[in-house]
């Protein structure tokens, strides 16, 4: 069965400064990957996901991913953090040739932005 | 795209008592999830319908738990004898259907969920 860990619980950057998420996964082979964002009383937003080809992928609000086969990880960066960003972030990993569609979720990382 | 539709937003209950919650998904999606999401944790697979077929279940999906999405369109999810671990949000999701032989590679949008606390 697959899993997902996300190490940091709650990460406080400065507006301006830059942003990595970290997001390892356990799986045995390639999964899909995903991450989603999700405000406080709302649902999740999907900022972006990887299926297969280039390991760098763009997202909404300027966010990007790097898929890293040899490290099992998919960490989220952000040049430039925005107060807006603040928020809950999810890696979440589906399984991929095996006819299950349900996602596994990490634990979320929650990102406070200060001025 | 007017998006995943959840209803009721909030729900209050007393334990023991049954509760119903609704899910219009995107309209060309035919693939409809269920998701339960504690505080402080990320969501969990309850459930998934393709079109009217629910073709996967979690076990923790209890016997307490049942879901239908009867016409292929939008799905209710009712708890029967509600249990103060019940409490959560409730997160509804649809995707289209994948391209010819891919399996599970279209993402799935969410609703805003319904939050159910049991007093």
């Amino acid at each position: 069965a697959q899993s997902v860990t996300q190490p940091d619980i709650h990460i406080t950057v400065s507006e301006g400064a830059s942003l990595e998420l970290r997001c390892n996964y356990s799986y045995g082979a390639t999964p899909y990957l995903f991450w989603y964002v999700q405000s406080p009383g709302q649902g999740l937003q999907l900022l972006l996901k990887y299926f297969s080809g280039d390991t760098l992928v763009q997202g909404i609000k300027g966010f990007e991913a790097e898929f890293k086969r040899s490290q099992s990880s998919f960490n989220l960066r952000k040049p430039s953090v925005h107060w807006s960003d603040a928020a809950e972030y999810f890696c979440a990993v589906g399984a991929r040739g095996t006819g299950r569609r349900a996602l596994t979720f990490g634990s979320g990382t929650r990102l406070q932005v200060q001025p | 795209d007017t998006g995943v539709s959840q209803n009721p937003r909030h729900k209050i209950t007393k334990r023991g008592q049954n509760v119903t919650f609704r899910c219009d998904p995107i309209s060309e999606h035919n693939r409809l999830y269920w998701y339960r999401q504690t505080l402080g944790q990320g969501p969990e697979f309850l459930t998934y319908f393709q079109n009217e077929a629910q073709l996967e279940k979690s076990r923790l999906l209890s016997d307490r738990f049942s879901a239908e999405r009867p016409k292929g369109s939008f799905s209710t999810l009712e708890i029967q004898r509600t249990e103060q671990g019940d409490s959560a949000m409730y997160l509804c999701a649809s995707s289209p259907n994948g391209a010819q032989g891919a399996v599970s590679n279209q993402p799935q949008h969410f609703g805003d969920g319904t939050r159910l606390s049991i007093l």
